[in-house]
């Protein structure tokens, strides 16, 4: 069974411009995720999709952050303009159902200058 | 609000030592808890899911123990290898219906030959 893919890998940006990043959950798993990791700290959850809606966003900096998931499927994040504090690693993960053990796809690690 | 610590921070022991890495959350209010592993440079890896209604979960040299009242879950791993080098994670999710996972900050754990 293939994981959950996510791409670029790595980037790096000047402040203010803009990023996007894309994942791809596991075939078949209605709930996806998007954490922010800053170094040293654990996950944090920005938002949550069940299929194509959103459950939660709560920790989402809506100002600058936004997210899709379209059909139900893959989704990408976007930050526009981009922050110096906004240097994290994104991680999407995906899980069967909400309540049940998520998969996490390799992150992809933004460094804003 | 869900505030999860773990203890200790940082932790680096021979090979063959068994080891207990701590974490306790606020909210007892959990539908189950999560470990995770996490490789530098790469996403999480789900190692164990404990149910709030179970005491222990055991996955090979792993075994982690849940007392939901209490707010606390441990992890022991017995006779520890190199390869468990590693940064460790945990994650109560909450009881509501779509289950957010709240992570600690992490164990990070080395062991050495």
């Amino acid at each position: 069974e293939a994981g959950v893919a996510q791409s670029p890998r790595y980037k790096i940006i000047e402040k203010r411009q803009s990023v996007a990043f894309w994942c791809n959950p596991i075939s078949g798993h209605a709930t996806l995720y998007w954490y922010q990791q800053i170094l040293g700290q654990g996950p944090k959850l920005l938002i949550q999709f069940q299929n194509n809606g959103v459950v939660d966003d709560s920790q989402l900096p809506k100002d600058r952050f936004s997210a899709e998931r379209l059909k139900g499927v893959d989704s990408t994040l976007k930050i526009q303009p981009a922050k110096l504090e906004d240097s994290a690693v994104y991680l999407c993960a995906s899980s069967p159902m909400s309540q049940e053990t998520q998969y996490f796809g390799p992150g992809t690690r933004l460094l804003v200058l | 609000k869900q505030e999860v610590t773990q203890i200790p921070a940082a932790l680096s022991v021979p090979e063959g030592e068994n080891l207990v890495l701590n974490c306790s959350f606020t909210d007892s209010a959990i539908y189950n808890l999560q470990w995770f592993r996490q490789d530098p440079g790469k996403g999480l890896t789900s190692l164990l899911l404990i149910q709030s209604s179970q005491r222990e979960q055991t996955s090979g040299r792993l075994n982690a123990s849940l007392d939901k009242s209490s707010g606390r879950s441990t992890l022991y791993i017995a006779a520890s290898q190199p390869g468990d080098s590693a940064t460790y994670l945990c994650a109560p999710r909450s009881g509501t219906s779509y289950g957010k996972l709240t992570f600690g900050q992490g164990t990070i754990l080395t062991v050495h030959p």
